[in-house]
């Protein structure tokens, strides 16, 4: 049984600040890792994605993969109201179709 | 390019009703997923379809629910008969060959009083 953890929040930064968000797993068989936001409301976007070890930039946002310590996270640097949301981790086994996601961290910035 | 479409978006039945929810995938996109969310469970998976076989449908709870994918630009799920312990947010979602960047619809809010 995959399991994937995430702290469920609420996390309060303040506007400007940076947010980390931080995501452990079970399965070391893990090879692919998505982060998801979700607006209330809405449905899971997909905004960020890593499979190798390390740091992946894109533009606000840095998603971070140890695989030796089955931890990912997810760095949002000056924070926005905007970014107030709740984030999901989500990871797929090699070779497999299937996602597993945590129950997300709620996020929100404050003005 | 239009994203993942769901229909209808909300629907309030009572117990013991048939409810049917619908599903476009994206466009080339050859795997669909049915996915059922709630705040006690979080995003549950319930089965996915691959070039329009299911491959998965372990996580469908109960006999009461079915999921089928005539072609390549449309699914379905029924419940049958409902129950209020169904009530949550279906969201479908699709991704190209697997579990790579899936991307979801607007999800269908269901009611079962």
């Amino acid at each position: 049984q995959k399991e994937v953890e995430q702290n469920s929040g609420p996390l309060s930064v303040p506007e400007g600040a940076i947010a980390s968000l931080n995501c452990t797993y079970s399965d070391r068989g893990s090879q692919s890792f998505f982060w998801y936001r979700q607006y209330s409301g809405k449905s899971p976007e997909l905004i960020m994605s890593i499979y190798s070890n390390g740091d992946k930039e894109d533009g606000r946002f840095t998603a971070q993969l140890n695989k030796a310590s089955q931890y990912v996270s997810l760095l949002i640097r000056d924070s926005q109201p905007s970014d107030s949301a709740t984030y999901l981790c989500a990871l797929c086994g090699a070779g497999s179709y299937q996602l597993t996601f945590g129950k997300g961290t709620k996020l929100s910035v404050i003005p | 390019d239009a994203g993942v479409i769901q229909s209808p978006r909300h629907e309030v039945t009572e117990m013991g009703q048939e409810v049917t929810l619908r599903c476009k995938p994206i466009s080339g996109h050859n795997s669909l997923f049915w996915y059922r969310q709630t705040m006690m469970r979080g995003l549950e998976l319930l089965i996915y379809f691959n070039n329009n076989v299911p491959i998965d449908d372990s996580g469908m709870p109960e006999d009461r629910f079915s999921a089928k994918m005539p072609n390549a630009s449309f699914s379905t799920l029924k419940i049958q008969p409902s129950e209020p312990r169904d009530s949550a947010v279906y969201f479908c979602a699709s991704s190209f060959n697997g579990g790579n960047e899936q991307f979801f619809g607007p999800g269908t809010r269901l009611t079962v009083l």
